[in-house]
């Protein structure tokens, strides 16, 4: 089934350590983008990339960093540098062919605790 | 703040009734977004609404979309249990890169 696949869904970490969350999809869409969601909030965009090896910092990268070494794969590292790291993340990729023209495509998240 | 804001915040109806649910925003959009979120679980997209389109449907929804007051609805006819969830807007500016901004959403609860 074509989708994206966000693994861990629970993590729990301690404070000072790094963690990486992953996310795969295999729908072929170029964009991606990581989104961070805190109680009954909404969405808030961390980083984003429009092709591999090429990414950009959305509203709120302090803390954060990420890769795109393959169009499938956009991996999150949330860095001990982040001060209030626990929240529901969220990846997604596009459908559109020009950034923001089509429908988002979201994982089910990952839930991070910092312990 | 670009980003769209749902109303209301919580909206709690009974089963077969209808449910209205409206997102203001602030600054020119090339289109809209309707998404659903069910406790826990990630964003499911509902509809697009380009900015040069004032209506669409899909099933039970109906989005209408109005630039001149910067706002956009979404109506849930005929409600089921099975609604309740999350409902966000998202905005794709013009002036944005193409990023879609959300707004903190409305908690529908649909009673059966």
């Amino acid at each position: 089934d074509g989708g994206i696949t966000q693994s861990p869904k629970y993590l729990f970490r301690k404070e000072g350590q790094n963690v990486t969350l992953s996310c795969e999809q295999n729908l072929n869409h170029d964009a991606m983008y990581w989104y961070r969601q805190d109680p009954g909030q909404g969405l808030r965009l961390i980083y984003y990339s429009q092709i591999v090896n090429d990414f950009q910092k959305g509203d709120i990268a302090e803390g954060y960093s990420v890769s795109r070494e393959k169009k499938e794969s956009f991996p999150l590292t949330v860095t001990s540098a982040q001060k209030n790291p626990t929240a529901f993340y969220l990846c997604a990729s596009n459908s559109g062919r020009a950034l923001g023209t089509g429908e988002l495509f979201f994982g089910e998240g990952s839930r991070l605790t910092v312990l | 703040s670009q980003q769209g804001e749902e109303d209301p915040q919580a909206l709690s109806i009974q089963e077969g009734e209808n449910a209205t649910m409206n997102c203001s925003y602030k600054t020119s959009i090339n289109n809209l977004q309707w998404y659903r979120q069910n406790s826990g679980r990630g964003l499911v997209h509902l509809i697009l609404i380009r900015s040069n389109e004032r209506e669409k449907h899909s099933g039970r929804l109906r989005v209408t979309l109005d630039t001149s007051k910067k706002s956009s609805s979404l109506l849930i006819t005929a409600s089921r249990a099975a609604d309740t969830a999350s409902y966000f807007c998202a905005t794709v500016f013009n002036t944005n890169a193409g990023k879609s901004t959300f707004g903190d959403g409305t908690t529908l609860t649909v009673k059966p």
